[in-house]
């Protein structure tokens, strides 16, 4: 069973601030991790992915991978009111045509 | 980057009709395609993969006579809704995997929102 969990939030933030995102993800053999940005009526935009262990940096965004506790997280400094959107976790598990979708975080951030 | 095109963005139909939903691969080949459903405030849901010059695999639910699914070329997947009803209404949304990567990466088109009178 593959399986990818979220909270579904609202996480809510003051402009400025960090945001933190997790992804938990069931498969081990998981091989590639995805961070997508949703904003309301409009399709998945990629923000970056991981595949090491370890942090990612790519401007404001952050992703952290650990495999042994199978979490993937993305941090997002100095928040501001146009990130709120849905952040989706997808995991590239072994064996499957397409990635597998957590529900999504919705991440409102306030000025 | 890979880009990919949807067409209409937005379609009203009757009940009763058929529906085409284009997806388009522009600057790659896509040698599969997905196409998803997307009811408000709802997750992603995967409809079915689209395999160039093959039939389309349908997940479980997904009633393939009534969401015909076309592949006919590495840049050009088709989404026909027959029969459209209100409870059709829906973003449905196409992305595409580059021919050849293996990263999973999934380039998603702008999607394409139905509504059904």
């Amino acid at each position: 069973q593959k399986e990818v969990e979220q909270n579904s939030g609202p996480l809510s933030v003051p402009e400025g601030a960090i945001a933190s995102l997790n992804c938990t993800y069931s498969d081990r053999g998981s091989q590639s991790f995805f961070w997508y940005r949703q904003y309301s009526g409009k399709s998945p935009e990629l923000i970056m992915f991981i595949y090491s262990n370890g942090d990612k940096e790519d401007g404001r965004f952050t992703a952290q991978l650990n495999k042994a506790s199978q979490y993937v997280s993305l941090l997002i400094r100095d928040s501001q009111p146009s990130d709120s959107a849905t952040y989706l976790c997808a995991v590239k598990v072994p064996g499957y045509s397409t990635l597998t979708f957590g529900k999504g975080t919705m991440l409102l951030v306030s000025p | 980057g890979a880009v990919v095109s949807q067409h209409p963005s937005w379609v009203i139909c009757k009940s009763g009709t058929s529906v085409k939903i284009e997806c388009r691969s522009l600057d790659f080949q896509a040698t599969t395609m997905f196409w998803y459903r997307q009811f408000p405030k709802q997750s992603l849901m995967l409809m079915a993969t689209s395999n160039e010059g093959s039939k389309a695999t349908y997940e479980q639910g997904v009633e393939k006579d009534k969401f015909l699914i076309n592949h006919a070329s590495l840049t050009l997947s088709t989404l026909t809704v027959t029969s459209a009803h209100p409870e059709d209404s829906s973003f449905y949304i196409c992305s595409a995997t580059r021919a050849g990567a293996n990263t999973g990466e999934l380039f998603f088109g702008e999607g394409s929102r139905l509504t059904v009178l």
